[in-house]
């Protein structure tokens, strides 16, 4: 009922291509949906978020898409970059709180 | 640099023994939570306090416990230990324990030997 799950496990793009990456979830009582970038050495950063009341949010090349019905949300990267190299995580959480459930992450490989 | 500082970043201990994870949030931040990062776990939830106060647990075992102190820093403990404990332990804060963003440490790599 708790689990998030993520795919694809690893990613491989071209400089300048689109990354999606796809996270599905079980518990419809979550309602919010943040997307964490971790580089290596390093711990999670927020990268954007999302409340189940939009459908899209956008920020910078970073977008996330959501359908409340299939219980299912994405990260699609734009023009991605060698610097976005690095493991995406998304995440829900109850009552709009920080107590996050992780899918299992994604490696994220952009190739010059 | 999120303004989460852990100590140490690194600690090797053997089966058996207890060590203390310490944790500093954000300056103004009154939440603080615990996950652990194990690759056939991957990012778990812990614990979390509030002002001093815990506020919700996760998957958290036994012989772990935390607490948070007047100052508002953390620290977990853990006894016992297995190998199976070995990982990265985050620490991450945030100002209230809901519609604000949790800021994480970068981590305490835990290996039992």
């Amino acid at each position: 009922q708790q689990q998030v799950k993520q795919s694809p496990q690893s990613l491989i793009v071209q400089k300048g291509g689109i990354s999606i990456i796809n996270c599905a979830y079980e518990n419809t009582a979550f309602d919010y949906f943040p997307w964490y970038q971790q580089f290596p050495g390093k711990g999670p950063a927020l990268l954007i978020a999302i409340r189940p009341d939009v459908s899209e949010k956008k920020e910078g090349r970073f977008t996330i898409s959501f359908n409340k019905s299939a219980k299912q949300f994405s990260l699609h990267i734009m023009d991605s970059q060698p610097g976005d190299s690095a493991t995406y995580f998304c995440a829900a959480g109850l009552n709009a709180g920080n107590m996050l459930t992780f899918g299992g992450g994604t490696r994220l490989m952009v190739k010059p | 640099d999120s303004g989460v500082t852990q100590t140490p970043k690194h600690l090797i201990t053997a089966t058996g023994q207890r060590v203390t994870l310490r944790c500093s949030p954000r300056s103004g931040d009154l939440s603080v939570y615990w996950y652990q990062q194990s690759l056939d776990q991957g990012l778990q939830f812990l614990i979390q306090y509030y002002n001093g106060e815990e506020r919700a647990k996760g998957n958290i075992l036994e012989r772990f416990s935390a607490q948070q102190f007047p100052d508002l820093h953390s620290e977990l403990n853990l006894s016992s230990l297995e190998l199976g404990d070995s990982a990265l332990y985050f620490c991450a804060s945030s100002v209230a324990p809901r519609d604000t963003e949790a800021f994480f440490g970068q981590g305490t790599r835990l290996t039992v030997v």
